[in-house]
Protein backbone atom coordinates (compact mmCIF):
# COMPACT_ATOMS: atom_id res chain seq x y z
CA UNK A 1 0.00 0.00 0.00
CA UNK A 2 1.52 3.71 -1.16
CA UNK A 3 2.68 5.62 2.26
CA UNK A 4 3.46 9.46 3.12
CA UNK A 5 7.27 9.34 3.41
CA UNK A 6 8.93 11.69 5.73
CA UNK A 7 12.85 11.92 6.01
CA UNK A 8 14.53 12.33 8.45
CA UNK A 9 12.74 10.76 11.25
CA UNK A 10 14.54 12.73 13.78
CA UNK A 11 16.47 16.07 13.20
CA UNK A 12 18.47 17.87 15.73
CA UNK A 13 19.35 21.21 15.35
CA UNK A 14 21.19 24.25 16.64
CA UNK A 15 18.88 27.16 17.55
CA UNK A 16 19.11 29.81 14.83
CA UNK A 17 19.72 27.20 12.05
CA UNK A 18 17.58 26.83 8.68
CA UNK A 19 16.35 22.86 8.73
CA UNK A 20 14.38 21.52 5.97
CA UNK A 21 11.94 18.77 6.81
CA UNK A 22 10.89 16.65 3.63
CA UNK A 23 7.89 14.39 2.63
CA UNK A 24 6.56 12.43 -0.33
CA UNK A 25 3.56 12.27 -0.59
CA UNK A 26 1.74 9.39 -1.92
CA UNK A 27 2.25 9.43 -6.18
CA UNK A 28 -1.43 10.51 -7.67
CA UNK A 29 -1.96 13.28 -4.83
CA UNK A 30 -2.24 16.67 -5.59
CA UNK A 31 -3.44 18.31 -1.80
CA UNK A 32 -0.60 18.48 0.57
CA UNK A 33 -0.56 19.57 3.86
CA UNK A 34 1.91 19.90 7.51
CA UNK A 35 0.80 19.40 10.38
CA UNK A 36 3.04 19.20 14.15
CA UNK A 37 2.57 17.89 17.45
CA UNK A 38 4.66 19.63 20.56
CA UNK A 39 5.04 17.16 22.86
CA UNK A 40 2.03 16.61 25.09
CA UNK A 41 0.08 18.84 23.16
CA UNK A 42 -2.68 18.36 20.54
CA UNK A 43 -1.88 17.83 16.40
CA UNK A 44 -1.98 21.30 14.89
CA UNK A 45 -2.59 22.20 11.02
CA UNK A 46 0.35 24.40 9.51
CA UNK A 47 -0.30 25.02 6.48
CA UNK A 48 -2.36 23.09 3.02
CA UNK A 49 -1.09 23.16 -0.56
CA UNK A 50 -2.35 22.65 -3.87
CA UNK A 51 -1.50 23.42 -7.32
CA UNK A 52 1.62 24.68 -6.58
CA UNK A 53 0.45 27.37 -4.35
CA UNK A 54 -0.57 27.74 -0.33
CA UNK A 55 -4.69 26.91 0.13
CA UNK A 56 -4.48 27.77 3.83
CA UNK A 57 -2.22 28.79 6.65
CA UNK A 58 -2.65 29.13 10.23
CA UNK A 59 -1.37 31.72 12.51
CA UNK A 60 1.60 29.54 13.43
CA UNK A 61 2.71 29.53 10.15
CA UNK A 62 4.99 33.27 9.81
CA UNK A 63 7.40 34.36 8.06
CA UNK A 64 9.79 31.67 8.91
CA UNK A 65 8.29 29.06 7.61
CA UNK A 66 7.60 28.34 4.22
CA UNK A 67 6.84 25.08 1.73
CA UNK A 68 7.86 24.31 -1.72
CA UNK A 69 6.93 21.39 -3.96
CA UNK A 70 10.17 21.74 -5.49
CA UNK A 71 10.04 18.63 -8.33
CA UNK A 72 7.24 16.31 -8.71
CA UNK A 73 7.74 14.11 -5.92
CA UNK A 74 9.17 16.32 -2.53
CA UNK A 75 7.22 18.23 -0.60
CA UNK A 76 9.30 20.35 1.98
CA UNK A 77 9.00 22.53 4.55
CA UNK A 78 11.61 25.11 5.52
CA UNK A 79 12.02 26.52 9.00
CA UNK A 80 14.72 29.63 8.31
CA UNK A 81 15.77 30.55 11.91
CA UNK A 82 14.49 27.67 14.27
CA UNK A 83 13.70 28.37 17.68
CA UNK A 84 13.19 26.30 20.67
CA UNK A 85 9.76 26.19 20.41
CA UNK A 86 10.26 24.84 17.25
CA UNK A 87 11.05 21.63 18.87
CA UNK A 88 8.27 19.17 17.99
CA UNK A 89 6.90 16.68 15.56
CA UNK A 90 6.20 17.50 11.94
CA UNK A 91 3.89 15.54 10.15
CA UNK A 92 3.20 15.55 6.09
CA UNK A 93 -0.42 14.55 4.89
CA UNK A 94 -1.58 14.11 1.46
CA UNK A 95 -5.22 13.77 -0.16
CA UNK A 96 -5.75 12.37 -3.31
CA UNK A 97 -8.07 14.78 -5.90
CA UNK A 98 -10.68 12.08 -5.85
CA UNK A 99 -11.19 12.00 -2.60
CA UNK A 100 -11.77 15.50 -1.48
CA UNK A 101 -15.01 14.74 -1.27
CA UNK A 102 -13.96 12.41 1.29
CA UNK A 103 -11.85 14.15 3.38
CA UNK A 104 -9.08 11.45 3.99
CA UNK A 105 -5.91 12.74 4.61
CA UNK A 106 -2.87 10.35 4.55
CA UNK A 107 -0.54 11.09 7.33
CA UNK A 108 3.44 10.13 7.31
CA UNK A 109 4.99 8.52 10.36
CA UNK A 110 6.47 12.18 10.98
CA UNK A 111 10.09 13.98 11.50
CA UNK A 112 10.53 14.53 15.33
CA UNK A 113 12.73 18.10 15.33
CA UNK A 114 15.14 18.57 18.52
CA UNK A 115 16.43 22.51 18.51
CA UNK A 116 18.90 22.91 20.87
CA UNK B 1 -13.23 29.00 15.29
CA UNK B 2 -13.32 24.88 15.38
CA UNK B 3 -12.43 23.10 18.12
CA UNK B 4 -12.66 19.56 19.46
CA UNK B 5 -12.09 18.48 22.89
CA UNK B 6 -11.29 14.58 24.05
CA UNK B 7 -11.63 15.27 27.88
CA UNK B 8 -9.93 12.13 29.10
CA UNK B 9 -6.27 11.80 28.26
CA UNK B 10 -6.16 7.57 29.34
CA UNK B 11 -9.08 5.60 29.53
CA UNK B 12 -7.94 1.33 30.87
CA UNK B 13 -10.42 -0.92 30.62
CA UNK B 14 -10.51 -4.78 31.04
CA UNK B 15 -10.10 -6.96 27.63
CA UNK B 16 -13.77 -7.96 26.77
CA UNK B 17 -14.99 -4.62 28.62
CA UNK B 18 -17.33 -1.81 26.92
CA UNK B 19 -15.15 1.05 25.49
CA UNK B 20 -16.39 4.51 24.89
CA UNK B 21 -13.89 7.47 24.06
CA UNK B 22 -15.49 10.67 24.15
CA UNK B 23 -15.10 13.45 21.97
CA UNK B 24 -17.12 16.86 22.00
CA UNK B 25 -16.74 19.49 19.17
CA UNK B 26 -18.13 23.34 18.44
CA UNK B 27 -18.35 24.76 15.04
CA UNK B 28 -21.17 27.32 13.82
CA UNK B 29 -20.81 25.54 10.23
CA UNK B 30 -21.36 22.06 9.20
CA UNK B 31 -18.82 19.71 10.12
CA UNK B 32 -17.45 16.30 9.28
CA UNK B 33 -15.73 14.11 12.14
CA UNK B 34 -13.14 11.38 12.17
CA UNK B 35 -11.81 9.40 14.18
CA UNK B 36 -7.55 8.65 13.49
CA UNK B 37 -5.52 6.01 15.69
CA UNK B 38 -2.14 6.04 16.10
CA UNK B 39 -0.90 2.34 17.18
CA UNK B 40 2.64 2.38 19.60
CA UNK B 41 5.47 3.71 16.64
CA UNK B 42 3.07 3.81 13.80
CA UNK B 43 1.39 7.11 11.74
CA UNK B 44 -1.83 8.80 12.22
CA UNK B 45 -4.76 6.36 10.63
CA UNK B 46 -8.05 7.13 9.74
CA UNK B 47 -10.36 4.85 11.41
CA UNK B 48 -13.56 6.33 10.76
CA UNK B 49 -15.74 8.98 9.28
CA UNK B 50 -18.82 10.30 10.27
CA UNK B 51 -20.66 10.22 7.17
CA UNK B 52 -19.50 6.55 6.16
CA UNK B 53 -21.08 5.79 9.13
CA UNK B 54 -19.29 2.50 9.14
CA UNK B 55 -18.09 -0.16 11.76
CA UNK B 56 -14.11 -0.35 11.51
CA UNK B 57 -12.47 -3.27 13.73
CA UNK B 58 -15.64 -2.98 15.86
CA UNK B 59 -15.46 0.15 16.09
CA UNK B 60 -18.60 2.86 15.51
CA UNK B 61 -18.73 6.58 15.94
CA UNK B 62 -22.36 8.32 15.72
CA UNK B 63 -22.46 12.06 15.21
CA UNK B 64 -25.11 13.35 17.57
CA UNK B 65 -25.48 17.36 16.67
CA UNK B 66 -27.64 18.00 19.52
CA UNK B 67 -25.12 17.56 21.95
CA UNK B 68 -22.21 18.14 19.19
CA UNK B 69 -20.63 14.69 20.09
CA UNK B 70 -18.52 12.05 18.46
CA UNK B 71 -18.33 9.17 21.09
CA UNK B 72 -16.40 6.59 19.84
CA UNK B 73 -17.94 2.59 20.66
CA UNK B 74 -16.58 -0.67 21.16
CA UNK B 75 -18.35 -3.14 22.44
CA UNK B 76 -16.12 -5.73 24.11
CA UNK B 77 -12.23 -4.35 23.66
CA UNK B 78 -9.51 -5.90 22.96
CA UNK B 79 -5.69 -6.26 23.55
CA UNK B 80 -4.59 -5.12 20.42
CA UNK B 81 -6.80 -1.52 20.77
CA UNK B 82 -4.61 0.01 22.75
CA UNK B 83 -3.23 2.92 21.28
CA UNK B 84 -3.55 6.54 20.83
CA UNK B 85 -7.20 7.90 20.07
CA UNK B 86 -7.51 11.21 18.40
CA UNK B 87 -11.14 12.85 17.36
CA UNK B 88 -10.68 15.30 14.41
CA UNK B 89 -12.97 17.62 12.34
CA UNK B 90 -13.23 19.73 9.51
CA UNK B 91 -15.52 22.50 8.78
CA UNK B 92 -17.33 22.42 5.40
CA UNK B 93 -18.43 25.50 6.24
CA UNK B 94 -15.73 27.76 5.10
CA UNK B 95 -13.62 25.84 7.02
CA UNK B 96 -11.04 24.72 4.27
CA UNK B 97 -10.33 20.87 4.68
CA UNK B 98 -7.27 21.53 7.29
CA UNK B 99 -7.74 18.93 10.53
CA UNK B 100 -8.61 20.04 13.79
CA UNK B 101 -7.71 17.04 16.44
CA UNK B 102 -8.71 16.94 20.12
CA UNK B 103 -5.60 16.44 22.44
CA UNK B 104 -5.74 12.76 22.20
CA UNK B 105 -6.95 9.59 24.46
CA UNK B 106 -4.76 7.05 25.34
CA UNK B 107 -6.58 3.75 25.29
CA UNK B 108 -5.17 1.00 27.64
CA UNK B 109 -6.90 -2.60 27.32
CA UNK B 110 -5.44 -4.80 30.52
CA UNK B 111 -5.94 -8.28 30.31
Amino acid sequence: EPEVTQTPSHQVTQMGQEVILRCVPISNHLYFYWYRQILGQKVEFLVSFYNNEISEKSEIFDDQFSVERPDGSNFTLKIRSTKLEDSAMYFCASMERYEIAKNIQYFGAGTRLSVL
Amino acid sequence: AQRVTQPEKLLSVFKGAPVELKCNYSYSGSPELFWYVQYSRQRLQLLLRHISRESIKGFTADLNKGETSFHLKKPFAQEEDSAMYYCALIGLTGGGNKLTFGTGTQLKVEL
